[in-house]
């Protein structure tokens, strides 16, 4: 289905790159959104690509510190965060809808990213 | 501060019915998009539990059931079990932010 790579631990300031890779055909023609929930805390919608990868659409609290990449040639999307601080300790799922506004079938496992000194 | 509000806690014995509701504006549940709710145990991957409002898919028991006025949303759990404690999400999508959003969650504890 979908698989995330694995946990990651970071020093504030740093950069993360988490991947989200589905098999076979589970992401072509959906859109493929990134959502993160911080320890104890709900959902948080981040940013979404689109099924040719050509457009990315980005939460405004995230917009400018996170890049949404995706490679259709390997059914892979990127969410990659910089200048990482405290408060972005989270789990982040990457999940997929059929569009923009339609809901979350299939998500991926999550990914944990701890940020401490 | 969410967009979409829910109560933070229910509670119900087993066998009752509970509602949690999802208050939204005219820009989201208002502007007539679908609410979806998702099902989520701790540590867990949350689970779709209705979609477009008021489908389930398969799978879900018919004691979950959606609804929507106005703007905002409730979703009824009927014949309450101690399996379905757990937190609930509602989601829609928001013109204003161009964007997806969420409920802050709601805690449903079985007495």
């Amino acid at each position: 289905q979908v698989v995330q790579s694995g946990p990651e631990v970071k020093k504030p300031g740093a950069s993360v790159k988490v991947s989200c890779k589905a098999s076979g055909n589970t992401f072509t023609n959906y859109y493929v959104h990134w959502v993160r929930q911080a320890p104890g805390q709900g959902l948080e919608w981040m940013g979404l690509a689109n099924p040719r990868g050509d457009s990315i659409t980005y939460s405004q609290k995230f917009q400018g510190r996170v890049t949404l990449t995706r490679d259709t040639s390997t059914s892979t999307v990127y969410m990659e965060m910089s200048n990482l601080r405290s408060d972005d300790t989270a789990v982040y799922y990457c999940a997929r809808s059929v569009a923009p506004v339609a809901y979350f079938d299939i998500w991926g496992q999550g990914t944990l990213v701890t940020v401490s000194s | 501060q969410s967009v979409l509000t829910q109560p933070p806690s229910v509670s119900g014995a087993p066998g009752q019915r509970v509602t949690i509701s999802c208050t939204g504006s005219s820009s989201n549940i208002g502007a007539y998009y679908n609410v979806h709710w998702y099902q989520q145990f701790p540590g867990k991957v949350p689970k779709l539990l209705i979609y477009g409002t008021t489908n389930r898919p398969s799978g879900i028991p018919d004691r979950f059931s959606g609804s929507k006025s106005g703007t905002s949303a409730s979703l009824a759990i009927t014949g309450l079990q101690a399996e379905d404690e757990a937190d609930y999400y509602c989601q829609s999508y928001d013109s204003s932010l161009s964007g997806v959003v969420f409920g802050g969650g709601t805690k449903l504890t079985v007495l």
